[in-house]
C-alpha cells in the first residue's frame, strides 16, 4: 500500500513570499500532523488534522497555516517567508490503531 | 510539554558491535515510537512501543511505561545502521521528539 505522499521533495524560495505543501496520507488514515526540523531546533509539532478539523497546533505564528480535504489530503502554507522558515517539512499520518508513518519531506530553502 | 531526553548524542561503533540508545521522557504517554532517519530525511518507524518488548531482526526495544524510559538495541550493527535514531512520544495526537542519537558505524 502507498506511503504517505509529500510534495514538492525540494523548494527554494525568497523572503517575503508564500508556500503551499502537500501531504496526501496512506489511503484511510483520516489524521494528519505536520512538523517542522531545523538543526537549531530539532522537530517541532506544527498542527494536526483529522477530518478536515484542526486538533492541535504547536507554537507557531499565524503565518503557519494548514488545512485538510475531505479525501484527508492536506496542505500547509507559509506566508511571509522569512529566512529562519528554511526547513525540512514532514508530514505523519495515523489510523486507528499504530503509530504515526511518515513522508520523505519537503526541503524549503529560503533565499 | 513533555520532555524527552536520548542518550547518548552520539555514538561511532565498529562494524559487528552492540549498541544501545536510551530515551527518556517526563510524563505518562500513550505513544511512544522509535524512528531512523535516513540520509534524504524520511523518519522510518521502527518501533510503534508504548509498553512492552519487541523484536524486529537484529532491532528490539523495550518500554517500560511506569519508569518512563525506553530502550532501543542494535545487535551486530552494520554501515547501513548509521544515522539519527530518534524517540518520540505522544500524549494525545502531538509528538514530542527527543535531539536523536546520531550513530556512525565504521567498517
Amino acid at each position: 500500500k502507498a506511503g504517505v505522499t509529500q510534495t514538492p521533495r525540494y523548494l527554494i524560495k525568497t523572503r517575503g513570499q508564500q508556500v503551499t505543501l502537500s501531504c496526501s496520507p496512506i489511503s484511510g488514515h483520516r489524521s494528519v500532523s505536520w512538523y517542522q526540523q531545523t538543526p537549531g531546533q530539532g522537530l517541532q509539532f506544527l498542527f494536526e488534522y483529522f477530518s478536515e478539523t484542526q486538533r492541535n497546533k504547536g507554537n507557531f505564528p499565524g503565518r503557519f497555516s494548514g488545512r485538510q480535504f475531505s479525501n484527508s489530503r492536506s496542505e500547509m502554507n507559509v506566508s511571509t517567508l522569512e529566512l529562519g522558515d528554511s526547513a525540512l517539512y514532514l508530514c505523519a499520518s495515523r489510523g486507528t490503531d499504530y503509530g504515526y508513518t511518515f513522508g520523505s519531506g519537503t526541503r524549503l530553502t529560503v533565499v | 510539554g513533555i520532555q524527552v531526553e536520548q542518550s547518548p548524542p552520539d555514538l561511532i561503533l565498529q562494524e559487528g558491535a552492540n549498541s544501545t540508545l536510551r530515551c527518556n521522557f517526563s510524563d505518562s504517554v500513550n505513544n511512544l515510537q522509535w524512528f531512523h532517519q535516513n540520509p534524504w530525511g524520511q523518519l522510518i518507524n521502527l518501533f510503534y512501543i508504548p509498553s512492552g518488548t519487541k523484536q524486529n531482526g537484529r532491532l528490539s526495544a523495550t518500554t517500560v511505561a511506569t519508569e518512563r524510559y525506553s530502550l532501543l538495541y542494535i545487535s551486530s550493527s552494520q554501515t547501513t545502521d548509521s544515522g539519527v535514531y530518534f524517540c518520540a512520544v505522544a500524549t494525545g495526537n502531538q509528538f514530542y521528539f527527543g535531539t536523536g542519537t546520531s550513530l556512525t558505524v565504521i567498517p
